[in-house]
């Protein structure tokens, strides 16, 4: 098993440019989590999954949008890049949320904003 | 959700036994405790989980008091490999997810 990926691994881009993060997990997760981690900061959610075809906001989901139109599957799209979405990106999935269930995290994407 | 409250660092030598204390007064009846670790540039782990009293497995324990309003995470003989920020999380998670803190940064010393 891959366990949690993620793609790209590290990406530039220009304000006002485009981009979508892809999550994947072979674990047959029901749930999926983006976060963002800024430099001496915690990790803090910005959208989340409870199934297929389900998505809701976390913490600071302004500026993003995710899909997960497949069970394995969960994108985070920034429409128009600003500077403040510079951070490290986190994708997480657990198996149900039952008692705190266990997230497995891939490695991260770290996406610049110039 | 259970707000935690944990030192913001810690130092350590190798070898040492290291005690990293959780308060949280407003944890619910339904709610468990959960410690993840996160070395620089990767993702976070879990490590161990716990309702009450203690709990222990290969890497860390667990000592929970009968009131549940702290945690405290031990790893014993803590050696270079171990210098990481640890959270601790609070929560039933349900269909609400967890929030993360900002942990605690340990640093092992030689």
């Amino acid at each position: 098993n891959a366990g949690v990926t993620q793609t790209p691994k590290f990406r530039v881009l220009k304000t006002g440019q485009s981009m979508t993060l892809l999550c994947a997990q072979d674990m047959n997760h029901e749930y999926m989590y983006w976060y963002r981690q800024d430099p001496g900061m915690g990790l803090r959610l910005i959208h989340y999954s409870v199934g297929e075809g389900t998505t809701a906001k976390g913490e600071v989901p302004d500026g993003y949008n995710v899909s997960r139109l497949k069970k394995q599957n969960f994108l985070l799209g920034l429409e128009s890049a600003a500077p403040s979405q510079t951070s490290v990106y986190f994708c997480a999935s657990s198996y149900n949320a039952e008692k705190m269930d266990t997230q497995y995290f891939g490695p991260g994407t770290r996406l610049t904003v110039l | 959700l259970a707000k935690t409250t944990q030192p913001i660092s810690m130092d350590s030598y190798e070898g040492q036994e290291v005690n990293i204390t959780c308060s949280h007064n407003n944890i619910a009846t339904n709610d468990y405790i959960t410690w993840y670790q996160q070395f620089p540039s990767q993702g976070p782990r879990f490590i161990i989980q716990g309702y009450k009293t203690k709990v222990t497995n290969e890497v860390a324990s667990l000592f929970i008091p009968a009131d549940r309003k702290s945690s405290t995470l031990s790893l014993p003989r803590v050696s270079l490999s171990d210098t990481a920020v640890y959270y601790c999380l609070v929560g039933d998670q349900g269909n609400t997810p967890l929030v993360f803190g900002k942990g605690t940064r340990l640093s092992v010393i030689a």
